[in-house]
């Protein structure tokens, strides 16, 4: 069956440019959730959505970050004006509900900010 | 933002040894999860612990819920290349937190020698 995917795999970009990075859930999974892994270090929490419920956006680390959710399917996470320290690998997850549901991770997207 | 105290950060180990690995935390967790994760890919889950003092075995894996609930630990036993990866442990539902966002350690890199 289909995993958590994301796209794109890599992206390059300028300093002070957008960029919008997408991810699909497993179907049936109401719960999605946005982490940022910077190099050597551990997945910091972004954004969570569930259902229809308003997300959880108190690990965004500036205004800068944003995310959107369609309904329980694909999620963006958009990126303003980037700086050099947005670089990280940024990785989506989903799960079936929260709690002790287990949260399923995509291959995540590179961001490199020159 | 909160992090658990993950050690050690990497460790190279002769193909057959038994491994271990720890985490703590200065404050407590309802759920400890042990996930790996390969190059170019998302965590994986590998073991969930739900109750203090909880002792869970996986194939070679075993880790344990410390009875503090600050701490918990990961054991791999007669190691193989394919345990090559890094190793991150991730506390939920601690007090005063939600029970959806994962808190991660920061890995500990695993090599191991055929």
């Amino acid at each position: 069956g289909a995993g958590v995917s994301q796209s794109p795999s890599n992206k390059v970009t300028e300093k002070g440019k957008d960029v919008e990075l997408r991810c699909d859930p497993i179907s049936g999974h109401t719960a999605l959730y946005w982490y940022r892994q910077r190099l050597g270090q551990g997945l910091e929490f972004l954004i969570y959505f569930q259902g229809n419920s308003a997300p959880d956006k108190s690990g965004l680390p500036s205004d800068r970050f944003s995310a959107e959710r369609t309904g329980e399917s694909v999620s963006t996470l958009t990126i303003q004006r980037t700086q050099q320290e947005d670089s990280a690998v940024y990785l989506c997850a989903s799960s079936l509900g929260q709690g002790r549901q287990t949260q399923y991770f995509g291959p995540g997207t590179r961001l490199l900010v020159l | 933002g909160q992090q658990l105290n993950q050690s050690p950060q990497s460790m190279f180990i002769q193909e057959g040894e038994d491994v271990s690995m720890n985490c703590t935390s200065s404050s407590i967790f309802n759920t400890w999860l042990w996930y790996k994760q390969d190059p170019g890919e998302g965590p994986v889950l590998l073991i969930a612990l739900y109750k203090a003092g909880e002792l869970t075995s996986n194939g070679r894996l075993t880790a344990q819920f410390g009875i503090t609930r600050k701490d918990s630990f990961l054991n791999i036993s007669a190691s193989i290349p394919s345990d090559v990866g890094i190793y991150f442990c991730a506390g939920l539902g601690n007090s005063g937190g939600s029970n959806y966002k994962l808190t991660f350690g920061k890995g500990t890199l695993l090599t191991v020698n055929p």
